[in-house]
C-alpha cells in the first residue's frame, strides 16, 4: 500500500495493550480539536473530536484528553488491535479561522502480534 | 454514513497537460475543501468553498483553480500540470456551521511526468 509519510514518528504497540497518541498543537486560541485514523491507501478517517470547554471525551474504545494550559493532545486507544494499524493525526481549528484546520504530521502506530 | 467520492484512484499526466480532479458528496455538506498531501509536510489547504459559486484561497493555490457548480461538486483544475504537482489529493466536505469535521475522500494520487 501506499505509504503517508517516510519519517513519521511511530509508536509500536502489542495486541491487547493500550496505546496513547500525542499531539502538540501550536495555536493557543484553538477551540476544536479533531483526531483522525488513516490507513494505507485511503483518505483520514473521523474518529472523536473535542471542544475547548471539555478536557476529555471518550468514544468506543477511544479517550481524547486535551491539555489546554501546555496545548497538548492525545488519544488513548484501549485494547489495540492489528486493524488499528495505521496513522494517527490530530487537527486543529483557530477561533476565526472559519472551518479550516491545521493538520499535524501524523504518528503511525505498529500493532505487533 | 457521509460519502466523500473521488472520481479517480490513480491518475497519470504529462507536464503542461490540464488536469481535473472531481469530488462529489452525498450529504448536502456546504463546505468543501482541496489538499495535497506529501511525505513530512501533512495536508495543505489548496482551496476551500462554503457555498456554491464561491471559492476561496488555501495555503498553496498557486497552480491551481476550483469550480464549485453544484453543491456536491467541488472540481480542482491544475491549469499546466507541473512534476512539482505529484502528490496525493483530497477532498473533504462538512456541514456549515462552527465545529463540524471535516469527512475525506479516499484520495487521487497524481503521478506528472
Amino acid at each position: 500500500g501506499e505509504s503517508v509519510g517516510l519519517h513519521l514518528p511511530t509508536l509500536s504497540v502489542q495486541e491487547g495493550d493500550n496505546s496513547i497518541i500525542n499531539c502538540a498543537y501550536s495555536n493557543s486560541a484553538s477551540d476544536y480539536f479533531i483526531w483522525y485514523k488513516q490507513e494505507s491507501g485511503k483518505g483520514p478517517q473521523f474518529i472523536i473530536d473535542i471542544r475547548s470547554n471539555m478536557d476529555k471525551r471518550q468514544g468506543q474504545r477511544v479517550t481524547v484528553l486535551l491539555n489546554k494550559t501546555v496545548k497538548h493532545l492525545s488519544l488513548q486507544i484501549a485494547a489495540t488491535q492489528p486493524g488499528d494499524s495505521a496513522v494517527y493525526f490530530c487537527a486543529e481549528r483557530t477561533h476565526g479561522y472559519g472551518q479550516n484546520f491545521v493538520f499535524g504530521p501524523g504518528t503511525r502506530l505498529s500493532v505487533l502480534p | 454514513d457521509v460519502k466523500v467520492t473521488q472520481s479517480s484512484r490513480y491518475l497519470v499526466k504529462r507536464t503542461g497537460e490540464k488536469v481535473f480532479l472531481e469530488c462529489v458528496q452525498d450529504m448536502d455538506h456546504e463546505n468543501m475543501f482541496w489538499y495535497r498531501q506529501d511525505p513530512g509536510l501533512g495536508l495543505r489547504l489548496i482551496y476551500f468553498s462554503y457555498d456554491v459559486k464561491m471559492k476561496e484561497k488555501g495555503d498553496i493555490p498557486e497552480g491551481y483553480s476550483v469550480s464549485r457548480e453544484k453543491k456536491e461538486r467541488f472540481s480542482l483544475i491544475l491549469e499546466s500540470a507541473s512534476t512539482n504537482q505529484t502528490s496525493m489529493y483530497l477532498c473533504a466536505s462538512s456541514l456549515g456551521g462552527t465545529n463540524q469535521p471535516q469527512h475525506f475522500g479516499d484520495g487521487t494520487r497524481l503521478s506528472i511526468l
